[in-house]
């Protein structure tokens, strides 16, 4: 079974801090993604990665960095967290998008920033 | 602008009865349609895909239907059941995965 995991499932901070969040995968998949679910707004994609060392931004980059310097490994980076990034935070993996092709996701982190 | 949408917030249904959840789409390049299932602090876990050559998938209680001309799909889930409680996401594939809002269905025993 594919694998995709998130090092923290809770995880609070405070205003102003820098804040790592880790995903590793275990499918040597090459596209990674980043998605924020707020309450009525659903998924949103932050930042996705092709292949290692390239990223794109997804519809709300702001306030976010990521980093891919393993194809296993996707990490999103808040430069200084604002508790309007308080959300669910999920990582997925797959192949390139297309018929056939699906996202396996993790457990999530919930963030919330006090 | 949401490429993939669900209107309704929230569906309750008794256990036993079909429920029906719904998905509408505004680009007609997408090809490949898939149904999310998520559960409260847990990540969202496939449920069912169609193709844009199909009009019809079904896995067990779970059948999706496409209609193409109204861009609109559906997820049937017959009969429900307590466990099927939770939020459903649509998504549609592209140059990337567009999810819809999602649709948190409650199944009544």
């Amino acid at each position: 079974d594919v694998k995709v995991t998130q090092s923290s499932r809770y995880l609070v901070k405070r205003t102003g801090e820098k804040v790592f969040l880790e995903c590793v995968q275990d499918m040597d998949h090459e596209n990674m993604f980043w998605y924020r679910q707020d309450p009525g707004l659903g998924l949103r994609l932050i930042y996705f990665s092709y292949d290692v060392k390239m990223k794109e931004k997804g519809d709300i980059p702001e306030g976010y960095s990521v980093s891919r310097e393993k194809k296993e490994r996707f990490s999103l980076i808040l430069e200084s967290a604002s508790t309007n990034q308080t959300s669910m935070y999920l990582c997925a993996s797959g192949w390139a998008a297309g018929t056939n092709e699906k996202l396996f996701f993790g457990s999530g982190t919930q963030l919330s920033v006090l | 602008d949401q490429q993939v949408k669900q209107n309704s917030p929230s569906l309750s249904v008794q256990e036993g009865r079909i429920s029906i959840l719904n998905c509408d789409y505004t680009n007609s390049m997408f090809d490949y349609f898939l149904w999310y299932k998520k559960y409260p602090a847990e990540g969202p876990t496939f449920l069912i895909s169609i193709s844009s050559i199909k009009d019809k998938n079904e896995d067990g209680r779970f059948t999706v239907f496409l209609n193409k001309s109204a861009k609109h799909l559906s997820l049937h889930i017959v009969p429900s059941q307590p466990g099927d409680s939770a939020v459903y996401f649509c998504a549609a594939s592209g140059n990337q995965f567009y999810f819809g809002t999602g649709t948190s269905l409650t199944v009544i025993p």
